[in-house]
C-alpha cells in the first residue's frame, strides 16, 4: 500500500522561528513535491524534486527552501517563519518514467499556524 | 493567470442525482487530466485521470470527460452518495517533461441525504 507520511499533523511556530517539515515515502518514487493549500487558493507548488539532491522551484518557493538527502526524505524548511506561511502543507510523490504519467500520492497534511 | 479553473466554488446534491464537477483549461499544451478528492484534514486521494487521446474514462460511480476543442473537463458521479462529499481538485500534466501538475482551486461537493 501505497504511503506518504509527513512528520507532524498539527505545529505551532512564532515568528521568526526555523521550521522542518519532514516528508517520507516508501514506494521509491523518484518525485517529490511540497504544496501548500489555502481557502479560496487551492493547491499551490512550492517546490520539487527529481531525484536525491536535486531541486526545482515551483510557482511560489519565496521563503522556502527544501532539502532531498536521501531518495524516501524531502524536507521543507521554512528559514525565518512569519504569519502569511501560516498554511496546511502537503508533501506528495510519484514515479518518474519517461513518457509516462503518474499519479501523485499525498501524505495527509502538516497544518502550519504561525503566531 | 490560472490555467486551471473550476468556476463553482461549491455544489449542492441530492443523494441519489447526478453530481457534474466542471473543470476548463487554458494551456493547449496540458494532455493528461487528474480528479482529486480531499476531505478535511487530510491529504488529496487520487480518483480518476484521462489521457488527452481520450475523450471518456469510467471508474464506477466515477466518469470524466474530456472536450478538447472547448478546453473543458467534467466529473459525474452517479448515483451521488453522502461520503462522496469532500472538496473536488482537477489537476493537469503538460506531458513536456514537465513533473509539475497544475491544479484548480478546486469545488466543495455536498451530497444532501
Amino acid at each position: 500500500d501505497v504511503k506518504v507520511t509527513q512528520s507532524s499533523r498539527y505545529l505551532v511556530k512564532r515568528t521568526g522561528e526555523k521550521v522542518f517539515l519532514e516528508c517520507v515515502q516508501d514506494m521509491d518514487h523518484e518525485n517529490m513535491f511540497w504544496y501548500r493549500q489555502d481557502p479560496g487558493l487551492g493547491l499551490r507548488l512550492i517546490y520539487f524534486s527529481y531525484d536525491v539532491k536535486m531541486k526545482e522551484k515551483g510557482d511560489i518557493p519565496e521563503g522556502y527552501s527544501v532539502s532531498r538527502e536521501k531518495k524516501e526524505r524531502f524536507s521543507l524548511i521554512l528559514e525565518s517563519a512569519s504569519t502569511n506561511q501560516t498554511s496546511m502543507y502537503l508533501c506528495a510523490s510519484s514515479l518518474m518514467v519517461t513518457g509516462w504519467v503518474y499519479e501523485q500520492y499525498f501524505g495527509p497534511g502538516t497544518r502550519l499556524t504561525v503566531t | 493567470d490560472q490555467q486551471v479553473k473550476q468556476n463553482s466554488p461549491s455544489l449542492s446534491v441530492q443523494e441519489g442525482r447526478i453530481s457534474i464537477l466542471n473543470c476548463d483549461y487554458t494551456n493547449s499544451m496540458f494532455d493528461y487530466f487528474l480528479w482529486y478528492k480531499k476531505y478535511p484534514a487530510e491529504g488529496p486521494t487520487f480518483l480518476i485521470s484521462i489521457s488527452s487521446i481520450k475523450d471518456k474514462n469510467e471508474d464506477g460511480r466515477f466518469t470524466v470527460f474530456l472536450n478538447k476543442s472547448a478546453k473543458h473537463l467534467s466529473l459525474h458521479i452517479v448515483p451521488s452518495q453522502p461520503g462522496d462529499s469532500a472538496v473536488y481538485f482537477c489537476a493537469a500534466y503538460d506531458g513536456a517533461g514537465s513533473y509539475q501538475l497544475t491544479f484548480g482551486k478546486g469545488t466543495k461537493l455536498s451530497v444532501i441525504p
